[in-house]
């Protein structure tokens, strides 16, 4: 049973630049997160998709969004790169929006 | 909202020796209480969990940890440490109601085990 996984393991990008990570979640689970993790720092919570649906958000700017598809996998879109958006993108899966978080690998993100 | 506080950002402790990680959390609600760990490249792995039953919670790999309310503590202990469990460990809160599944976490604690 494969757990969640993230694509790409690494991506460097320039300021202003658009960026697309994806993410699968762990087999029977409809709920994804995702989060931000600056170096040094914990996760921040970036939003929650259940139902194809942003369900809650945290405390980002629209420069991200995200979309779910009908197989549950999701994606998270960061528009107009600024260096401090360098960080590592954990996705997190769930049975429903109240089940534990597995958390995939995450997606290293370098804006130059 | 949510807060949580960790004490000491790395922790430094001789091989077979008590680990003590300390957590203190804020929440208006009754919480729910994890901890990860988090090894070098890899994504977060939950040790344990609180969920109002037992104050005492076992986790994986020998860990342990203590709801307080009265000190709105959820410390992390082990009685011996590995060198294995050389990582980094982060303690979150959830609330319920329309926080739903969004984790606070802190801002993590690096165990250094030495021989």
């Amino acid at each position: 049973d494969a757990g969640v996984t993230q694509s790409p393991t690494h991506l460097i990008k320039t300021r202003g630049q658009q960026v697309t990570l994806r993410c699968s979640p762990k087999s029977g689970h409809d709920t994804v997160s995702w989060y931000q993790q600056a170096l040094g720092q914990g996760p921040q919570f970036i939003f929650q998709y259940y139902e194809e649906e942003e369900r809650q958000r945290g405390n980002f700017p629209d420069r991200f969004s995200g979309h779910q598809f009908p197989n549950y996998s999701s994606e998270l879109n960061v528009n107009a790169l600024l260096l401090g958006d360098s960080a590592l993108y954990l996705c997190a899966s769930s049975l429903n929006r109240l089940g534990e978080q597995f958390f995939g690998p995450g997606t290293r993100l370098t804006v130059l | 909202a949510q807060s949580v506080t960790q004490l000491g950002s790395h922790v430094s402790v001789s091989e077979g020796a008590l680990v003590l990680l300390r957590c203190n959390y804020s929440s208006s609600v009754p919480p729910y209480l994890f901890w990860y760990v988090q090894y070098p490249n890899q994504g977060l792995q939950l040790l344990l969990k609180y969920t109002s039953a037992a104050t005492l919670v076992k986790g994986i790999n020998g860990f342990e940890a203590e709801f307080k309310k009265s000190e709105t503590s959820f410390h992390l202990t082990k009685p011996s440490a590995h060198m294995s469990d050389a990582a980094e460990y982060f303690c979150a809160v959830r609330a319920g109601g329309t926080s739903y599944g969004k984790l606070t976490f802190g801002q993590g604690t690096i165990l250094t085990v030495h021989p």
